[in-house]
């Protein structure tokens, strides 16, 4: 029973162009949510979060929305670089009770084209 | 050093072996946690530390699994009678311990049961 769901397990974006990746979760106690990035055999590195009391937070290129009463969230970049070619993790987490650990999705590997 | 450190990076056992895995957390970090992750799946959780004390070991998937943190700092994941299906990359993270506080990650051990 996945949590959190990452629907499409690749994305293909042309450089300069916006990537949105998308989360869905199914548990509504889930409070906080954070978006990771990986490169090949590397540990993920955070990137960006949100709390559940915003709808929206912005990082430089990188923008976290959430649609809470959807149960969804998404991640854009604009512009897209090559650097940001990776596997992104959407990741969970419910503050009051529940695992203490976060809860991630598959993952989505965005690929970014020159 | 100024990251999370996990040894080895690459492990290799036979089946029915005893391995153990270790974290050297950031400093000052009071939470740790350990995860893995399958191939084509997103981290998933095993346990966490508050300070010395297991604070949730709620992902441990059976009691072949055990973790220690004795003096709050570096902890050892340790798997008895391992079995192929062990075969993952364990990921260490650790974070200042404030609730919602993003946690860093190591760049993980992959661990191969022959």
């Amino acid at each position: 029973d996945q949590q959190v769901k990452q629907n499409s397990p690749s994305l293909s974006v042309q450089e300069g162009r916006i990537s949105i990746l998308n989360c869905d979760y199914t548990n509504s106690m889930f409070d906080y949510f954070l978006w990771y990035k990986k490169y090949p055999a590397e540990g993920p590195t955070f990137l960006i979060s949100i709390s559940s009391i915003k709808d929206k937070n912005e990082d430089g290129r990188f923008t976290v929305f959430l649609n809470k009463s959807a149960k969804h969230l998404s991640l854009h970049i604009v512009p897209s670089q090559p650097g940001d070619s990776a596997v992104y993790f959407c990741a969970a987490r419910a503050s009051g009770g529940g695992a203490d650990g976060l809860t991630f999705g598959k993952g989505t590997h965005l690929i970014i084209q020159p | 050093g100024a990251g999370v450190s996990q040894t080895p990076s690459n492990k290799v056992t036979e089946k029915g072996k005893y391995v153990e895995l270790r974290c050297d957390p950031i400093s000052g970090h009071t939470a740790l946690y350990w995860y893995r992750q399958s191939l084509g799946q997103g981290p998933e959780f095993l346990i966490y530390f508050q300070g010395t004390g297991a604070a949730d070991d709620s992902g441990l998937p059976n009691d072949r699994f055990f973790a220690v943190r004795p003096e709050g700092s570096v902890s050892t994941l340790k798997i008895q009678r391992t079995e192929r299906g062990d075969s993952a990359v364990y990921l260490c993270a650790s974070s200042p311990g404030r609730r919602n506080t993003e946690a860093f990650f190591g760049q993980g051990t992959r661990l191969t049961v022959v």
